[in-house]
């Protein structure tokens, strides 16, 4: 699995987009990205997931440049309610177990 | 609400009690893991059931007992604990397969605190 770097924190303004750039130099040939995110005292909730280029959906969108070694959360017009932490993750689609491992993640704070 | 279940949603216990803490997926998915999150940490993977059977256990200490009766139910029995072991339990279910997307769904977890 990738090992993924990401900045710690965050702070951003309502309805400002927001872009948390992950870092994933080792990634695979065939693991995927995936984002996660995580309000306090709440189980984390899957974001959206990419191999390469573009992929949106009605919350985020990520960017995969061509060699993959990095990829860019998207967030559009941010919220209060968009304050959380945000974990990047390299999933292997060939594995039978489905494991994950989570970072640090990055704080997003959304302030008025 | 994601489909999955946890009870009970908070538990305080003495170091020599014995708990288990439940939890339920309601999605017919074929894969259950446990994690612990301390205070500030990151998500600590526990054990991983693949079809009811074992398949990680990343050197959780054994006062950790999980327990996988069916593909719908995992438990995770709990005795002579310490109190650094107080943290947010979280449960999550999953399809897992090859080729598969392999989107985790997480309960609401179990706020553990130890005394």
């Amino acid at each position: 699995l990738a090992k993924t770097t990401q900045p710690i924190s965050m702070d951003s303004y309502e309805g400002q987009e927001v872009n948390i750039t992950c870092s994933h130099n080792n990634i695979a040939t065939n693991d995927y990205i995936t984002w996660y995110q995580q309000f306090p005292s709440q189980g984390p909730r899957f974001i959206i997931q990419g191999y390469k280029t573009k992929v949106t959906n009605e919350v985020a969108s990520l960017f995969i440049p061509a060699d993959r070694k990095s990829s860019t959360l998207s967030l559009p017009r941010v919220s209060l309610s968009d304050t959380a932490v945000y974990y990047c993750l390299g999933h292997s689609p060939s594995s039978n177990t489905g494991k994950l491992i989570f970072g640090q993640g990055t704080t997003l704070q959304v302030k008025p | 609400e994601t489909g999955v279940t946890q009870t009970p949603r908070h538990l305080v216990m003495g170091m020599t009690n014995k708990k288990s803490l439940k939890c339920e997926q309601h999605l017919g998915h074929n894969a259950m893991y446990w994690y612990k999150q301390s205070a500030k940490k990151p998500l600590e993977l526990m054990f991983v059931y693949s079809l009811e059977e074992r398949v990680e256990n990343n050197s959780v200490p054994s006062r950790f007992s999980p327990e996988c009766p069916n593909s719908s139910h995992l438990f995770l029995h709990l005795h002579t604990l310490q109190p650094e072991d107080s943290a947010l339990y979280l449960c999550a279910s999953s399809q897992s397969g090859a080729g598969r997307r392999n989107e985790q769904f997480f309960g609401p977890g179990t706020r553990l605190t130890v005394l």
